[in-house]
């Protein structure tokens, strides 16, 4: 069984820049969640997707945005980055209805 | 507005003792309950979770206690090995139509041998 795994695991980039962020999904789970973890804190939910909709989002501005693809993959883009944006990305799978969500190993995102 | 709360950072505990990590919550909502365990440059690993039909499961050395009327749940961890020096996170989830979890801000625990 092959776990949840993220692409790039470090990225640099500069205020003003985008940024897409590629997750695939643990075999068998059709659902993929987005965190945002700053430093100190505890992950902050961004965005869930399920049969390539957006089902649920937090407290993010529209500058993020995301995909689903057929094969359950997703993506995360980022527009405008600003400095605050410097985080960890963390992608989760689960399955719909399943309470429990399987993290990837999250992408570290520094904005200079 | 901190919905899930760990309130200690840190926690250092003699190996082979019991290690006890605490959560509180406010929302009433919140149904069902995720401990997850993070080393450094790696992702959240699922522990342990509890429905709010239940006030305990055990799964080998770990267990986790729910107190609904307190909003309180914890972590025990017996007997504490060094491995288990990581950043625990506590995590709640709810039927809000997805299953978006709420995390605390952790705490960090620390085995000593």
């Amino acid at each position: 069984e092959t776990g949840v795994t993220q692409s790039p695991t470090h990225l640099i980039k500069t205020r003003g820049q985008q940024v897409t962020l590629r997750c695939s999904s643990q075999s068998g789970h059709n659902t993929v969640s987005w965190y945002q973890q700053a430093l100190g804190q505890g992950p902050q939910f961004i965005f869930q997707y399920y049969r390539e909709e957006e089902n649920g989002r937090g407290n993010f501005p529209p500058r993020f945005s995301g995909l689903q693809f057929p094969n359950y993959s997703s993506e995360l883009n980022v527009n405008a980055l600003e400095l605050d944006d410097s985080a960890l990305y963390l992608c989760a799978s689960s399955s719909q209805g399943q309470e429990t969500q399987y993290f990837g190993p999250g992408t570290r995102l520094l904005v200079l | 507005d901190q919905q899930v709360k760990q309130n200690s950072p840190s926690l250092s505990v003699q190996e082979g003792r019991i290690s006890i990590l605490n959560c509180d919550y406010t929302n009433s909502m919140f149904d069902y309950f995720l401990w997850y365990k993070k080393y450094p440059a790696e992702g959240p690993t699922f522990l342990i979770s509890i429905s709010s039909i239940k006030d305990k499961n055990e799964d080998g050395r770990f267990t986790v206690f729910l107190n609904k009327s307190a909003k309180h749940l914890s972590l025990h961890i017996v007997p504490s090995q060094p491995g288990d020096s990581a950043v625990y996170f506590c995590a709640a989830n709810g039927n809000f139509g997805n299953e978006k979890l709420t995390f605390g801000t952790g705490t960090r625990l620390t085995i000593i041998p």
